[in-house]
C-alpha cells in the first residue's frame, strides 16, 4: 500500500534562516506531488505541483521554492524565512488526475 | 473564477443528531468532487469522492455526499453523528489541482 511521510513534524526557526522540508511518497511510480499551507483559519492554498522529476509548477509567487530530485521526494525550501510563512504545510501524491492523499503534515513556526 | 464555498465556517450539534455541511462551487466544467475530514494537528483524510455516475455517493464512517448538479453542489451528509466525528472538513473540487473551501469545524456535544 502507499504511504507518504513528511518531516520534521514540527519546526520552530528564526526570520531569515533557511527552510528545507521534506515529503517522500512509498508504494507507487511516478506520482503527482504537490505542496500546500494551510494558515489558521483558512482553507488549503496550493504552493507547487509537480509530475516528474524536475518539473515543478509554481502556484503562488512567494519566497518558497520547490523541488523534485527524486520519483517519489519532494523538498519545499526557502533561502529566508518571513514571518508570514508561518502555517501548516501538507504534502499529497496523486495518480493522475485521480484523488490526492496527504501526508501528516509540518507545523512551521517563524519567530 | 473557480471558487468553492463552505458558507458555514462552525456548526454545532448533539451526538446522535442528523448533519448536513453545506458545498457549493462554481467550476467551467463538472469537476472531481471531494470531501475531507481533518483532525487538529493532522493531515486530510479523505471521506468520499465523486467522479461520475451515481450522484449518492458513501464514503467512510457513515458518511454521504449528493452532487446536485443544478445547484452546483455536493452537500456532506451524516444520519447520526458520534463525538468522534469533532474535526474540521474540507469541500474541494478540480481535477489535477484541487481548490479548497475554507472549511467547516464540526463541535459535537455529548
Amino acid at each position: 500500500s502507499q504511504t507518504i511521510h513528511q518531516w520534521p513534524a514540527t519546526l520552530v526557526q528564526p526570520v531569515g534562516s533557511p527552510l528545507s522540508l521534506e515529503c517522500t511518497v512509498e508504494g507507487t511510480s511516478n506520482p503527482n506531488l504537490y505542496w500546500y499551507r494551510q494558515a489558521a483559519g483558512r482553507g488549503l492554498q496550493l504552493l507547487f505541483y509537480s509530475v516528474g522529476i524536475g518539473q515543478i509548477s509554481s502556484e503562488v509567487p512567494q519566497n518558497l521554492s520547490a523541488s523534485r530530485p527524486q520519483d517519489r521526494q519532494f523538498i519545499l525550501s526557502s533561502k529566508k524565512l518571513l514571518l508570514s510563512d508561518s502555517g501548516f504545510y501538507l504534502c499529497a501524491w496523486s495518480v493522475g488526475q485521480e484523488t490526492q492523499y496527504f501526508g501528516p503534515g509540518t507545523r512551521l513556526l517563524v519567530l | 473564477a473557480q471558487s468553492v464555498t463552505q458558507p458555514d465556517i462552525h456548526i454545532t450539534v448533539s451526538e446522535g443528531a442528523s448533519l448536513e455541511l453545506r458545498c457549493n462551487y462554481s467550476y467551467g466544467a463538472t469537476p472531481y468532487l471531494f470531501w475531507y475530514v481533518q483532525s487538529p494537528g493532522q493531515g486530510l483524510q479523505l471521506l468520499l469522492k465523486y467522479f461520475s455516475g451515481d450522484t449518492l455517493v458513501q464514503g467512510i464512517k457513515g458518511f454521504e455526499a449528493e452532487f446536485k448538479r443544478s445547484q452546483s453542489s455536493f452537500n456532506l451528509r451524516k444520519p447520526s453523528v458520534h463525538w468522534s466525528d469533532a474535526a474540521e472538513y474540507f469541500c474541494a473540487v478540480g481535477t489535477d489541482k484541487l481548490i479548497f473551501g475554507t472549511g467547516t469545524r464540526l463541535q459535537v456535544f455529548p
